[in-house]
């Protein structure tokens, strides 16, 4: 099946920076979700986004499907953006409903 | 507020009970998922339900029986489970294949 993987694993930032979270996936995709996970488990959806560029005030991400990775930006970071941040996939052979999830990267935002 | 709803938030059980889990939905979709998240593990698909017919069905054990009456309510029956069974479910809508899935909140289940 389709592999997804995060990078980094973890990254720490102080409040107001910016940072960039990066997911390669390893075949061609029908949907690309990205979720953030606070500390009391709720998944938040993100963005949908299996191609182009999305903006939503201080979150953009960016999927260039020919070349298999999606990019998650956050400008001026807060403590409450903490939290796992998730990348899903759902390839576009065999099933068009099973999202692969990656491991996720663990952001902590420091005040 | 996700439009999905899962219920209990939170269940202990012993490993010779039978409970279930409930999740209904409130946007109109046709598709509904479980998932199991468990400790150091990315999420895992369990079952998918597409207009109440089951199209997936990941290799889950038969501890695990999901029913699908409508297309905005799903279950999940739990008996005899193990102790390796403790995790976050999380239950999932979306309009249809390929398409943008949502969450709800979770089952933190702990078996003892």
């Amino acid at each position: 099946g389709i592999q997804v993987e995060q990078s980094p694993p973890d990254l720490i930032l102080q409040e107001g920076a910016n940072s960039t979270l990066r997911c390669n996936f390893s075949d061609s995709v029908n949907n690309l979700q990205w979720f953030h996970q606070n500390p009391w488990g709720q998944l938040i959806n993100l963005f949908y986004i299996p191609s182009g560029t999305k903006q939503n005030g201080r979150l953009s991400a960016t999927t260039v499907a020919t070349e298999r990775y999606s990019l998650l930006y956050i400008s001026s970071s807060q403590t409450t953006d903490s939290g796992v941040y998730f990348c899903a996939v759902g390839g576009s052979g065999g099933s068009n409903y099973k999202l692969t999830f990656g491991k996720g990267t663990l952001l902590t935002v420091n005040p | 507020e996700t439009g999905v709803t899962q219920t209990p938030r939170h269940l202990v059980m012993g490993m010779t009970n039978k409970k279930s889990l409930k999740c209904e939905q409130h946007l109109g979709h046709n598709a509904m998922y479980w998932y199991k998240q468990s400790a150091k593990k990315p999420l895992e698909l369990m079952f998918v339900y597409n207009f109440k017919e089951q199209t997936e069905n990941n290799s889950v054990p038969s501890r695990f029986s999901p029913e699908c009456p409508n297309s905005s309510h799903l279950f999940l029956h739990l008996h005899t489970l193990q102790p390796e069974d403790s995790a976050l479910y999380l239950c999932a809508s979306s309009p249809g294949a390929s398409q943008p899935q949502h969450f709800g909140d979770g089952t933190r289940l702990s078996i003892l």
